[in-house]
């Protein structure tokens, strides 16, 4: 079946600071990978996604490049803000569109 | 269109209670799910829905356990002879299968506490 193993936590940076949570993957066919955020009292956000191999897929400074190779979408940041603290969500889906969730990275970026 | 919705957004209730939670998905979304988060997780996936079809249901959905979405619109979940082990976050997300974006919207979620 799928699964989605990432960077345990927490992450505590200083501002400016670059941010890289790890993310693998097990699944079956050609999945779809995402990164979802939730920020303090909010519902889960999709941050970007990537649907094929080599496709890069980035948002508000955020990217994370598709790995087949590795079976791999890491996330990246160059420069954090106070702002990007939240919990952040590795997935993936295949065919079924059934999403596959990792544990969570929560990151807390201090001024 | 204001997104995903769920109702009520927290709910506490006794041990063997029951509970019914409602989610309002994306009015053209044909496609709807319900995940359960608990603390330190991430959402895990219970059923989902294209149109007024359960078209899967996961292990973790015991029989206290049931869904519906009578009209291929919202949709009620829910939990009988509730158990303290119920406690979570439960999440509910619409996407649609037709078109390139397929993507998945998630409502706030219903926090269930059982006491």
């Amino acid at each position: 079946g799928n699964s989605v193993t990432q960077m345990e936590g927490p992450v505590t940076l200083s501002e400016e600071a670059f941010l890289t949570i790890n993310c693998t993957y097990t699944a079956t066919g050609y999945p779809s990978l995402f990164w979802y955020v939730q920020y303090p009292g909010e519902g889960l956000q999709l941050l970007l996604k990537a649907t094929k191999a080599d496709d890069k897929g980035s948002n508000k400074g955020f990217e994370a490049t598709y790995r087949k190779e590795t079976t791999s979408f890491h996330l990246e940041k160059g420069s954090v803000q106070v702002s990007d603290s939240a919990v952040y969500f590795c997935a993936l889906h295949s065919n079924d569109y059934k999403l596959s969730f990792g544990a969570g990275t929560t990151v807390t970026v201090r001024a | 269109d204001t997104g995903v919705s769920q109702d009520p957004r927290h709910k506490i209730t006794k041990r063997g209670q029951n509970v019914t939670f409602r989610c309002d998905p994306i009015s053209e979304h044909n496609r709807l799910y319900w995940y359960r988060q608990t603390l330190g997780q991430g959402p895990e996936f219970l059923t989902y829905f294209q149109n007024e079809a359960q078209l899967e249901k996961s292990r973790l959905l015991s029989d206290r356990f049931s869904a519906e979405r009578p009209k291929g619109s919202f949709s009620t979940l829910e939990i009988q002879r509730t158990e303290q082990g119920d406690s979570a976050m439960y999440l509910c997300a619409s996407s649609s299968s037709r078109g390139l974006d397929t993507e998945a919207f998630f409502g706030q979620g219903t926090r269930l506490t059982v006491v």
